[in-house]
């Protein structure tokens, strides 16, 4: 158990759906950031939030969008769903935001299926 | 747009032997880090190097981070069926915001 908790672990939804993972960060962790991993796209950063803030933005499509509570708990919204986004949809946090080496703790991952 | 490139792509080896994992890129990182991630589950943490030239060994492996901090490399001896998983090197962005760049990956499958 990485600490990093995220859900659903699987989600098979139709298209044009909508849906949300979410995700409670390691305790003591400020930063949350979200990827998504395909097998031809590899690890694709989405968006980081720090202490309720977005923080950055990556390769996230405007159907999609985040974010993070008081708790420091996130959620990632997908919506209009389509066939390519199914993936693994992983979850990361760590103590600092930006200007410290440390690693990322990362969760299990949620499994879309867009059928 | 910072890549990673990693070789080889695949790798599959017997018990025993040694192999050598790269990590390559034209731009320069502050510190570059080691994921393995088994199936199902998420990247875990290997090691972070920092210093241009930096060796580190964590039992059987072995990382260093290039002298111009733009590239990297993991050795494994005698490489055994528990090290089977995607190996994912990650650099941090030497300007601006300073988001993990994670590299392309080498999936290594270890034979008994």
């Amino acid at each position: 158990d990485s600490g990093v908790t995220q859900t659903p672990k699987h989600l098979i939804t139709a298209t044009g759906q909508r849906v949300t993972l979410r995700c409670s960060p390691r305790s003591g962790d400020l930063s949350v950031y979200w990827y998504q991993q395909s097998l031809d796209q590899g690890l694709q950063f989405l968006i980081q939030y720090y202490n309720g803030e977005e923080r950055a933005k990556g390769n996230i499509l405007e159907r999609f969008s985040a974010q993070q509570f008081p708790d420091l708990h996130s959620e990632l919204n997908l919506s209009s769903l389509e066939l390519g986004d199914s993936a693994l949809y992983f979850c990361a946090s760590s103590v600092g935001g930006y200007d410290s080496p440390v690693g990322y703790t990362f969760g299990s991952g949620t499994r879309l299926t867009v059928v | 747009t910072q890549l990673l490139e990693q070789s080889p792509q695949f790798l599959s080896i017997q018990e025993g032997e040694n192999l050598t994992v790269y990590c390559n890129s034209s731009s320069v990182f502050s510190s570059l880090q080691w994921y393995r991630q088994e199936p199902g589950e998420g990247p875990v943490l290997l090691v972070t190097v920092v210093t241009g030239g930096e060796v580190k060994k964590l039992k059987r492996l072995t990382f260093q981070f290039g002298d111009a901090r733009k590239d990297s490399s993991l050795h494994i001896t005698a490489a055994q069926p528990g090290d089977t998983g995607l190996y994912l090197c990650a650099g941090r962005s030497n300007t601006g915001f300073q988001k993990l760049v994670f590299g392309t990956g080498t999936r290594l499958l270890v034979s008994p």
